[in-house]
């Protein structure tokens, strides 16, 4: 079964600084999609990044990007220029090629103004 | 698109009643996801549908959990009889399968509360 582990489970950022939130996972399968969600306190989860691994670029958007060493099975966000509405709990997800979709306890992040 | 739909938002119930959670996916959407949130569990899969056919469902708890999803467009999970255990926030999801899918929509979740 796959895994993923978050081993943050409180960060903090000064803001417009940058922060980088640590993911690994395991599995055996060399096909598989990973992202990083958002859920801020209104609860609703959002998509922030996505990553398929059999791509070697790693996936930005915007102030997000990722460092994505698929050897080492880790998968960490970077924001940059962090802003107070960045303030959430992040987690991190991997998904099979079939959809089933694995999460880590998440990570909450506290942007300071 | 409306995005995923669930109701209710809020349910406050009491032990032993019975309790159903509706989800309506995106339209176009062929996979459908529960999830339970908790503080001490975290998001846990409880059972997925592709093409509406249940494909997972190894992350339901116990047999008072079903799940059923008889069209494309709706979902329900229920819990008979709930218990003070059962409260979290259950979240349905959808997502299109496929290569450069798979990215899961998520409904506002419902907030239970089994007293």
């Amino acid at each position: 079964a796959q895994t993923v582990t978050q081993s943050q489970p409180e960060m903090s950022v000064q803001e417009a600084e940058t922060v980088t939130l640590s993911c690994t996972y395991d599995t055996s399968e060399s096909d598989y999609y990973l992202f990083w969600y958002k859920q801020p306190p209104s609860r609703q989860m959002i998509l922030v990044i996505r990553q398929e691994a059999y791509k070697q670029q790693n996936a930005t958007e915007n102030r997000f990007s990722v460092n994505f060493q698929k050897a080492a099975k880790s998968f960490s966000l970077k924001i940059s220029d962090s802003q107070l509405g960045d303030a959430a709990m992040y987690f991190c997800a991997y998904s099979t090629n079939a959809g089933k979709s694995t999460f880590g306890d998440g990570t909450t992040l506290t942007v300071k103004p | 698109d409306a995005g995923v739909i669930q109701s209710p938002r809020h349910e406050v119930t009491e032990m032993g009643q019975e309790v159903t959670l509706r989800c309506k996916p995106i339209s176009g959407h062929n996979s459908l996801f529960w999830y339970r949130q908790t503080m001490m569990r975290g998001l846990e899969l409880l059972i997925y549908f592709n093409n509406n056919v249940p494909i997972d469902d190894s992350g339901m708890p116990e047999d008072r959990f079903s799940a059923k999803m008889p069209n494309a467009s709706f979902s329900t999970l229920k819990i008979q009889p709930s218990e003070p255990r059962d409260s979290a926030v259950y979240f349905c999801a959808s997502s299109r399968r496929g290569p450069g899918a798979n990215v899961l929509t998520f409904g506002a979740g419902s907030r239970l509360t089994v007293l």
